[in-house]
């Protein structure tokens, strides 16, 4: 079985600090992560996925996460928040059984202060 | 390329009425799914679809129907409404089903059932 927990519902950084969302996960077989970025009245979009290349995955707009097997976590970081990041994030998890087994994490609402 | 639209953006019901959530994908993608969003619970799998006249149940399928006689098309069926689906429907497609394949999600419909 496979979960996805998300520290955090809500995070609040101001504009240039660091951006850091958790994200744990546990699954019976090597796993596929992602995270997905919702932005206010829109659909989900993918920002970044681990498929077991590279353990640290950079994605769209300054982010990266890194898939620590030890710690089973995958976290989302960029070094400098922008009013624009301002979203909800979603971590998700597949093992090799299939998109239909996608599990997702309840989501990190990011605030970010001018 | 529209990539998944879904239609109506927004809806009312009150209980015991009937209504069917449309989704179109234009990028030829086989796999198709339906998520609703609930807040704090991040999305949970109602149905999918691995092809035209191919459908199976996900997490959450009690109280949907679904159908697909085309690629492009996947319309969700609410036959009796009940106040317990109040929630923001989300269509998603993927071309393949391997774990790896990231899903392209559509904006969304928000349903209030009164």
């Amino acid at each position: 079985a496979q979960s996805v927990t998300q520290l955090g519902s809500h995070v609040s950084v101001s504009e240039g600090a660091l951006v850091l969302l958790r994200c744990n996960y546990s699954s019976s077989v090597p796993p596929y992560l992602f995270w997905y970025v919702q932005y206010p009245n829109q659909g989900l979009q993918l920002l970044l996925k681990y498929t077991s290349a590279a353990t640290l995955v950079k994605g769209i707009n300054g982010f990266e996460a890194e898939f620590k097997k030890s710690e089973t976590s995958f976290h989302l970081t960029k070094p400098s928040a922008h009013m624009s990041d301002a979203a909800e994030y979603f971590c998700a998890v597949t093992g090799n059984t299939g998109g239909f087994k996608t599990i997702f994490g309840a989501g990190t609402r990011l605030f970010v202060k001018a | 390329n529209a990539g998944v639209t879904q239609t109506p953006k927004f809806r009312i019901l009150k209980i015991g009425q009937s209504m069917t959530l449309q989704c179109t994908q234009d990028m030829n993608h086989n796999y198709m799914y339906w998520y609703r969003q609930d807040p704090g619970m991040g999305l949970k799998l109602i149905y999918y679809s691995v092809g035209a006249g191919i459908t199976d149940k996900g997490e959450v399928p009690n109280g949907y129907n679904v159908s697909r006689s085309t690629t492009e098309d996947f319309p969700l069926r609410l036959e009796l409404a009940a106040p317990s689906q109040t929630s923001v429907y989300f269509c998603a497609s993927s071309y393949g089903a391997e774990g790896s394949e990231t899903q392209y999600f559509g904006p969304g419909t928000r349903l209030l059932v009164l």
